[in-house]
């Protein structure tokens, strides 16, 4: 069975800091990787999704990174906003169409 | 920009009621899952479902829970004779079913089983 771990369980950082979300997961053998935003009560925001194939991707201030072999993905995000605060989850998609999920980062930016 | 809307937001019942929770999937998707979580605890996998039969079901996913698309729009989550242990913010979700489609999710049903 797939398992993703999340580190840290949380993080708070000062405004415009620059921070990274680590990722493991223990089966390699993976269709996809996906980041996710929560904020509290609500549903999960897709952030970013990196194909098996690919090593990184970026949308904006965030950029993710995959590392199959060793089982890890970090998602960076650059000069860090209040509004940022939420958390972070990660997603590997071991069979087509199921995913397994860490226990996120919670994120506080404080302004 | 088109979403997964659920309903109802909240949903709460006496434990051995029947609850139907409610999911219209993004209109072009062809995917459809249903996912919950446990107040602190990690997004599960329950289900998914593809050309209207379940594609592939998770171990807690048994005779006590059912779904359905009755209707082309609609994808619906039955569980019968709730337990308490069920109380949980149950997602849907959809893709549009290329191996790169992001899954999309609704803003979830807490369900509360009293």
């Amino acid at each position: 069975k797939q398992e993703v771990t999340q580190i840290p369980a949380a993080l708070s950082v000062p405004e415009g800091e620059n921070l990274v979300l680590n990722c493991s997961f223990t089966d390699s053998a993976i269709y996809n990787l996906q980041w996710f935003r929560q904020d509290p009560g609500k549903g999960l925001t897709s952030l970013l999704l990196i194909q098996s194939s690919q090593r990184e991707q970026t949308s904006g201030r965030l950029n993710a990174s995959l590392d199959k072999s060793s089982g890890r993905s970090t998602l960076y995000i650059a000069a860090s906003q209040p509004g940022d605060s939420a958390t972070y989850l990660c997603a590997v998609e071991k069979n087509f169409n199921k995913f397994y999920f860490g226990s996120g980062t919670k994120l506080n930016v404080k302004p | 920009e088109p979403e997964v809307t659920q309903t109802p937001s909240h949903q709460v019942t006496q434990m051995g009621q029947e609850v139907i929770l409610r999911c219209v999937p993004i209109s072009n998707h062809l995917y459809f899952y249903w996912y919950r979580q446990i107040l602190g605890q990690k997004v599960e996998f329950l289900v998914s479902f593809y050309n209207n039969e379940i594609s592939e079901k998770s171990e807690i996913f048994d005779d006590q829970f059912s779904v359905e698309r009755p209707d082309g729009s609609n994808f619906t989550l039955k569980i019968r004779s709730t337990k308490l242990e069920d109380s949980a913010m149950y997602f849907c979700a959809s893709t549009g079913g290329s191996y790169n489609s992001p899954l999309h999710f609704g803003n979830g049903t807490r369900l509360t089983v009293t």
